[in-house]
């Protein structure tokens, strides 16, 4: 157990839908990051929030939001869903987000889009 | 974004065998992360390597850190059905940029009993 917790695990939608995954990361850490895993492309990077911040950005579509709220928990959410968008979402955090420092990855959520 | 190479990309072995997977880039990283992934879950973070040229050793696993910081290889001896999993490289990219980690697309190992 890394101490990163997602929500939901697995979720099913329809294309052109809405869905938000939550991420709380682990006990005081204050950086979190969002990333992709389809297999195709391996694990990409979408986001990273530092206590509330933006940090760093990746391959984040326009349709894709997120942000790291006062409490340090994280929201990716997905919009105008397209098939293509099928894949695993992964949080993770770090104490620091200093690159280099250990990042902690959670389960990831499944997201479906059929 | 530099990328990351990673080879074979599917790997499958006899229990007590020996192998060696890759992880190389044309460019140079401040440190290499080595993670595996079992299926159903997040990667795990099993290594960090840091000086060009650098062996680090994990019971059966050896990791190595070209001399030039551009590669990386893990090799595993004797593997158990326990080892498999999607092993991912990640470079750190020199300090300075702010940028987190990037990601090789993994080795797929499947040890068979």
């Amino acid at each position: 157990d890394s101490g990163v917790t997602q929500t939901p695990k697995h979720l099913i939608t329809a294309t052109g839908q809405r869905v938000t995954l939550r991420c709380s990361p682990r006990s005081g850490d204050l950086s979190v990051y969002w990333y992709q895993q389809s297999l195709d492309q391996g694990l990409q990077f979408l986001i990273q929030y530092y206590n509330g911040e933006e940090r760093a950005k990746g391959n984040i579509l326009e349709r894709f939001s997120a942000q790291q709220f006062p409490d340090l928990h994280s929201e990716l959410n997905l919009s105008s869903l397209e098939l293509g968008d099928s894949a695993l979402y992964f949080c993770a955090s770090s104490a620091t987000g200093r690159p280099g420092n250990t990042i902690y990855f959670g389960e990831g959520s499944w997201l479906t889009v059929v | 974004t530099q990328l990351l190479e990673q080879s074979p990309q599917f790997l499958s072995i006899q229990e007590g065998e020996n192998l060696t997977v890759y992880c190389n880039s044309s460019s140079v990283f401040s440190s290499l992360q080595w993670y595996r992934q079992e299926p159903g879950e997040g990667p795990v973070l099993l290594v960090t390597v840091v000086t060009g040229g650098e062996v680090k050793k994990l019971k059966r696993l050896t990791f190595q850190f070209g001399d030039a910081r551009k590669d990386s290889s893990l090799h595993i001896t004797a593997a158990q059905p326990g080892d498999t999993g999607l092993y991912l490289c990640a470079g750190v990219e020199p300090s300075g940029r702010n940028t987190p980690l990037v990601f090789g697309k993994g080795t797929r190992l499947s040890v068979i009993a």
